[in-house]
């Protein structure tokens, strides 16, 4: 069976720092680009970042660049997400996600990520 | 940016309605469109990639249409799991981007 699990979540202090995981299983990770996509809450979707099966290329959303970056271990099977300078919009439910054909295939259950002082 | 619109916002219908959810692009996505479902408290499920495919376990009362800038997903039969809050999303390039969602509620 296909899975994501994240973790990482939790309350960060605004201009603070936190590391997201993505756990797979269930098929070869190495093979496949890979994304995180996040949700304010009671807001709608918005796609963070993306990086290929090799690392070799890498977007993120204006709104991150520069304070968040992407990164994965093949031989570890999962996807990171470090993130620093951390604001208070940056609130939300974290997904990790399998693009396929040009969409978000598969996803995780989620990690929840709080800015607050 | 390729902003994506979605509308309505949120209908109510009732079990075996028939249902459909527009989405505009702010540019030509050619195909790349995708629709996804969400449930309270639960991931986005993907629905219909590139504008009419229907995901492998999706039933086959949802349906998706359109080209260039205008799509349509259709649930031709609403059932009770259908309640929920559906998404349109391009794939033509990035930042991909998502509309603001339709919520689907019960009449």
């Amino acid at each position: 069976e296909v899975q994501l699990v994240e973790s990482g979540g939790g309350l960060v202090q605004p201009g603070g720092s936190l590391r997201l995981s993505c756990a797979a299983s269930g098929f070869t990770f190495s093979s496949y680009s890979m994304n995180w996509v996040r949700q304010a809450p009671g807001k709608g979707l918005e796609w963070v970042s993306y990086i290929s099966s090799s690392s070799g290329t890498i977007y993120s959303a204006d709104s991150v660049k520069g304070r968040f970056t992407i990164s994965r271990d093949n031989a570890k099977n999962s996807l990171y997400l470090q993130m620093s300078s951390l604001r208070d919009d940056d609130t939300a439910v974290y997904y990790c996600a399998i693009l396929t054909v040009n969409a978000f295939d598969i996803w995780g259950q989620g990690t929840m990520v709080t800015v607050s002082s | 940016d390729i902003q994506m619109t979605q509308s309505p916002s949120s209908l109510s219908a009732s079990v075996g309605d028939r249902v459909t959810i527009t989405c505009r692009a702010s540019q030509s996505i050619s195909s790349y469109l995708n629709w996804y479902q969400q449930k309270p408290g639960k991931a986005p499920k993907l629905l219909i990639y590139a504008a009419s495919s229907l995901q492998s376990g999706v039933p086959s009362r949802f349906s998706g249409s359109g080209s260039g800038t205008d799509f349509t997903l259709t649930i031709s039969s609403l059932q009770p799991g259908d309640f929920a809050t559906y998404y349109c999303q391009q794939g033509y390039s990035t930042p991909w981007t998502f509309g603001q969602g339709t919520k689907v509620e019960i009449k």
